[in-house]
């Protein structure tokens, strides 16, 4: 079992729909990463979050400390969101671990 | 502000051959992180420098090392290269250790013949 784990693997939407991503980890961690990965491999990080809620735009991360369990949010999806979303774990000082991404693809 | 930047974009290499890859963090970054994504395993960590020392390692042979230099730029060194070492080879730099934002660099694809 993977130590930090994603669903679902593939998500396709329609423009407009809210979408969520979830991410469960099994190991002690001291922050959460969410990451966008484009075609070609550039990544971009999106929040980190070590509790609470964090909005930006429309997106919003949530993390539950106590459940070991983080969700990615976008509201009103538009096609250009159509990426590979990626949450990391920082556990072990400051290593990532990585979960095995969700590929999200928004149809207009 | 320039972004974390990484050369070669690309790189063919040859079974056996040596490889150095380079980041430059963005600046005032003092921590690089470098990480290897391949399409079977997905992103992993390979070694974090801060201040010119590894302050912490993944899980990969001797084969591969790395180094930081008092300017903060970094480079990796992958030795007798195999086939599997095809990937996508990652850096990113954040201002210190620990609980900290990341800026990734855009990568060096390096495939192995």
């Amino acid at each position: 079992k993977n130590e930090v784990e994603q669903s679902p693997q593939n998500l396709t939407a329609q423009e407009g729909e809210f979408i969520t991503i979830n991410c469960s980890y099994s190991v002690g961690i001291s922050a959460l990463h969410w990451l966008q990965q484009h075609p070609g491999g550039g990544i971009v990080s999106l929040f980190m979050l070590s509790s609470g809620k964090k909005k930006h735009g429309r997106l919003i991360a949530t993390i539950n400390i106590q459940e070991k369990h983080s969700s990615l949010h976008i509201t009103a999806s538009h096609p250009r969101d159509s990426a590979v979303y990626i949450c990391a774990a920082v556990t072990s000082g400051s290593r990532l671990t990585f979960g095995e991404g969700t590929q999200l693809t928004v149809n207009p | 502000k320039a972004g974390v930047t990484q050369t070669p974009r690309y790189l063919i290499k040859t079974r056996g051959q040596q490889v150095t890859l380079s980041c430059s963090p963005i600046s005032g970054h003092r921590s690089v992180s470098w990480y290897q994504q391949t399409p079977g395993q997905g992103l992993q960590f390979l070694f974090e420098y801060f201040s010119e020392t590894q302050r912490n390692k993944g899980n990969f042979p001797g084969r591969f090392s790395g180094r930081q230099f008092s300017n903060s730029r970094s480079e990796m060194n992958v030795s007798t290269l195999e086939l599997g070492d095809s990937a996508l080879y990652l850096c990113a730099s954040s201002s210190a250790l620990g609980n900290y934002g990341y800026t990734f660099g855009s990568g060096t694809r390096l495939t192995v013949v």
